[in-house]
């Protein structure tokens, strides 16, 4: 597609329950980036694909949170047993290349409430 | 850690007024910095992409300078309107990582 799509765009879960948001890069992107932002917020990095290797999981706050993209191309966030803290926009990103100088593109995200 | 600060963080003014938008970061060992706006409910545009070795970029009315040693970008948008009513973002990435590192933003209205 013609830029980066997240599915659902909006999710409403209660607490204890598991969620799976999706994110479809722009094609041919190597590069995949979910971050988390917070009302008022700027992002938070939470992980990083090179195609289907998971290179950076760093900012994932718990165990709890697991990604995976194993075609190197859709990519999953899921979260287990979501709580009232988890409640945020998750945004993919992606780039064309590895390490280099082109710019991140983002999806509109997913809003994420648990109630 | 890098940490990246924009000042201010929410600007009003009159429409034709050029903006003027900062954004500090405490590491210089950048790689590049990106200059992004979000609307209400929507995702990051990217506006302006600044290579570490660049001192500008210039896209239409936007203008973005970049002095990596003081740590310090600025966004310029000239002749504000009405439809430049959203939050700025400023966004950096260091050299080796691969993850960019945000500011809070500065939400802007441009009053008609």
């Amino acid at each position: 597609g013609a830029g980066v799509s997240q599915s659902p765009r909006y999710k409403v879960a209660k607490r204890g329950q598991d969620v799976a948001l999706r994110c479809d890069p722009i094609s041919g992107h190597v590069s995949l980036f979910w971050y988390q932002q917070a009302l008022g917020q700027g992002p938070e990095f939470l992980t990083y694909f090179q195609n289907e290797a998971q290179l950076d999981k760093s900012g994932l706050p718990s165990d709890r949170f697991f990604a995976e993209r194993p075609e190197g191309s859709v990519s999953t966030l899921k979260i287990q047993r979501t709580q009232q803290e988890d409640s945020a926009v998750y945004l993919c990103a992606s780039s064309l290349g590895g390490v280099s100088n082109q710019p991140q593109h983002f999806g509109d995200g997913t809003r994420l409430s648990i109630l | 850690k890098q940490e990246v600060t924009q000042i201010p963080a929410a600007l009003s003014v009159p429409e034709g007024e050029n903006l003027v938008l900062n954004c500090s970061f405490t590491d210089s060992a950048i790689y590049n910095l990106q200059w992004f706006r979000q609307d209400p409910g929507k995702g990051l545009t990217s506006l302006l992409l600044i290579q570490s070795s660049q001192r500008e970029q210039t896209s239409g009315r936007l203008n973005a300078s970049l002095d990596k040693s003081s740590g310090r970008s600025t966004l310029y948008i000239a002749a504000s309107q009405p439809g430049d009513s959203a939050t700025y973002l400023c966004a950096v990435r260091r050299i080796n990582d691969y993850k960019l590192s945000f500011g809070a933003g500065t939400t802007v209205t441009v009053r008609a």
